[in-house]
């Protein structure tokens, strides 16, 4: 069974502060794992797909990595609009289903 | 924007009624999925489509039926409404064609009293 999980739950940083969000993964065969934001009351919104190990991409302050077991999301100079829920999904070749992690909510200090 | 449209946005219906969820997209995407998002569990899979009368379930689909009679409607039904069904159920549509983006609605929160 594919399975997702984020860690951590929550954090808070200072604005300014660098840090990193992860997403382990279990799924045989992946397709393609993905980052989302989403903002309170609001739909998730699309930030990047990862395809395979060792692909990085990069969105203004946000840069996100993959290994063979987990993803990472990391945050250079975060700002207090980075605050938000960011959400991390699998998709395994066998299937089109894309499995979402529980997410981490991150809220940044001014 | 992917046009993601989703209806109604907001419905509070009694248990045991039947609910249906509208979907709608403008771009003809061939996949489309219903997703519901509870606090502690995160967004869950309920139903996917993957075209026009071709559908699957996902990780949650006890109690819930789907429909897609045409490309741009993919519809949610709850049979018979229960309060374990409150929730907000998003929409979303994933295009492997473009980068493999997944785009979601703006969410319909539905409360059974």
């Amino acid at each position: 069974e594919d399975q997702v999980t984020q860690s951590p739950e929550a954090l808070r940083l200072q604005e300014g502060e660098s840090s990193s969000l992860n997403c382990s993964y279990t799924v045989s065969g992946l397709r393609g794992l993905f980052w989302y934001r989403q903002d309170p009351g609001k739909g998730p919104e699309f930030l990047f797909t990862l395809y395979s190990a060792g692909e990085e991409k990069e969105k203004e302050r946000l840069k996100a990595t993959l290994t063979k077991k987990e993803s990472f999301l990391h945050i250079t100079a975060p700002k207090p609009e980075d605050s938000a829920t960011y959400l991390c999904a699998v998709q395994a070749h066998r299937d089109d289903k894309i499995i979402f992690g529980k997410g981490t909510r991150l809220h940044i200090l001014p | 924007d992917a046009g993601i449209t989703q209806s109604p946005r907001h419905k509070v219906t009694e248990t045991g009624t039947p609910v249906t969820l509208r979907c709608h997209q403008t771009e003809n995407h061939r996949y489309m999925y219903w997703y519901r998002q509870d606090p502690g569990h995160g967004l869950r899979l309920i139903h996917y489509s993957y075209g026009v009368k071709d559908t699957d379930k996902g990780e949650v689909s006890d109690g819930y039926s789907v429909s897609r009679s045409k490309t741009e409607d993919f519809l949610l039904t709850l049979e018979s409404a229960t309060s374990s069904q409150t929730s907000v159920y998003f929409c979303a549509i994933w295009n492997p064609d473009r980068r493999y983006e997944q785009y979601f609605g703006p969410g319909t929160r539905l409360t059974v009293t």
